[in-house]
């Protein structure tokens, strides 16, 4: 089935760890994104993509870093984990002018 | 800059009662309006969306009405059922490429 994957849903590290969360999309979609998301609340986006090798930074300042080497992969990158970062981080997808589609989130923990 | 502003931040009513949740936009270019529901520890799925051609839309008990000469627009749910309960998103789409999302507004149906 077409849809959006996260991986992992829930990680507990510890301050100063290199992390990946993992995002894939099967749904063909040119333009990816993440957003951080405390419970609940309101969603900012920290990175998006227009396509393949194209990457850019969204609104809240992010320590994070992100590639689109190809199409149906968006990962997310934390060089050095803080407490600070502790939240849900979650992947979507679209097309132009069209809804997002949201994975499931990774809860992240960082202690 | 962009922006979506979304009121109220929280609602309660009666089940079977109606409620109502109002978006302001800023960019008279946007075009595109979808409302996306989050249940508790679940991701933004889309419910409902309306493009600036369209002034209302229905499905089933939500509709979403818009006018674009005061650049807002409403989510309506009719007969509120518990399972209504969770936070609702607005969003905007401008011409280009970003999706403005407002900050949320969690819901409540009393039983």
């Amino acid at each position: 089935e077409a849809d959006i994957y996260q991986t992992p849903r829930y990680l507990v590290i510890g301050t100063g760890k290199k992390i990946t969360l993992e995002c894939s999309q099967t749904m063909g979609h040119d333009k990816m994104y993440w957003y951080q998301q405390d419970p609940g609340m309101e969603l900012h986006l920290i990175h998006y993509s227009y396509g393949v090798n194209s990457t850019e930074k969204g609104d809240l300042s992010s320590e994070s870093t992100v590639s689109r080497i190809r199409t149906e992969h968006f990962p997310l990158t934390l060089e050095s984990a803080r407490p600070s970062h502790t939240s849900q981080y979650l992947c979507a997808s679209s097309d132009w002018g069209s809804p997002l589609h949201f994975g499931n989130g990774t809860r992240l923990t960082v202690t | 800059g962009e922006n979506v502003e979304q009121h109220p931040s929280t609602l309660s009513v009666q089940e079977g009662d109606s409620a109502v949740i109002k978006c302001t936009y800023s960019d008279s270019a946007s075009n595109y309006f979808p409302w996306y529901k989050q249940e508790l520890g679940k991701r933004p799925q889309l419910i409902i969306d309306i493009r600036s051609n369209v002034g209302e839309k229905k499905d089933q008990r939500i509709a979403v009405t818009l006018n674009k000469t005061a650049k807002h627009f409403s989510l309506h749910i009719t007969e509120t059922q518990p399972e209504d309960s969770a936070v609702y998103f607005c969003a905007g789409f401008t011409g280009g490429f970003k999706t403005i999302f407002g900050a949320g507004t969690r819901l409540f149906v009393k039983a």
